[in-house]
């Protein structure tokens, strides 16, 4: 199983872009990698998913390198809103097939990000 | 919006209880998982369901068991309550194929053992 690390927290000021890096050296050919955003009292929610160079989208952008061992979730502009815990998972869903990560989608330990005024 | 919904967001029981977790999602979703929540100890998953009846265990399944006789839900079942139970419970589910990792979560249920 591919086992994440990622910092146990990080701080910030509004406007200013927070780079979150996640080791996975462990990864498996057919794992994604997706990161999660969590509130206090709310389960996870899904920020962005990748499985290699580099995805976009309107709240995020992900970086993979070509190894895949690691992998750089980047917030722009991040405002006080964007304080939360955000996960790095590692993993992939498919059809059972022995030796597969199949179903066994391993969360980090999270990474706390305090956003300053 | 995909909904997930469980059943109860806080629980109180007591030791050697046997407890019942239900979650219930509407998108049609072949996947379900149940993971709990622990400080410092982030998400770590009890069991995973890719299909009616078929049930996988997780990273730490020992003290719970899962039923899942219909697609749409998926229950966590704790025979007898320890307080090393104590948690934030969350269920999820998602598409067999696809979008693979994209969980959708439930808000959590959050169990007190006595």
């Amino acid at each position: 199983l591919a086992k994440t690390t990622q910092p146990i927290s990080m701080d910030s000021y509004e406007g200013q872009e927070v780079n979150i890096t996640c080791s996975h050296n462990n990864i498996a050919t057919n794992d994604y990698i997706t990161w999660y955003q969590q509130f206090p009292s709310q389960g996870p929610r899904f920020i962005i998913q990748g499985y290699k160079t580099k995805v976009t989208n309107e709240v995020a952008s992900l970086f993979i390198p070509a190894d895949r061992k690691s992998s750089t979730l980047s917030l722009p502009r991040v405002s006080l809103s964007d304080t939360a815990v955000y996960y790095c998972l590692v993993g992939g869903i498919g059809m059972p097939a022995g030796g597969t990560s199949y179903g066994k989608l391993t969360f980090g330990q999270g990474t706390i990000l305090t956003v300053h005024p | 919006d995909v909904k997930v919904t469980q059943s109860s967001r806080y629980l109180v029981k007591r030791t050697g209880e046997k407890v019942f977790l239900e979650c219930v999602q509407d998108m049609d979703h072949e996947n379900m998982f149940w993971y709990r929540q622990d400080p410092g100890l982030g998400l770590r998953l009890i069991y995973f369901s890719y299909d009616v009846k078929m049930k996988e265990k997780g990273d730490i399944p020992e003290g719970y068991s899962v039923s899942r006789e219909k697609k749409e839900r998926f229950s966590l079942i704790l025979e007898s309550a320890s307080t090393n139970q104590t948690s934030m419970y969350l269920c999820a589910s998602s598409f067999l194929t696809g979008r693979t990792g994209e969980l959708f979560f439930g808000e959590g249920s959050r169990l007190t053992v006595l």
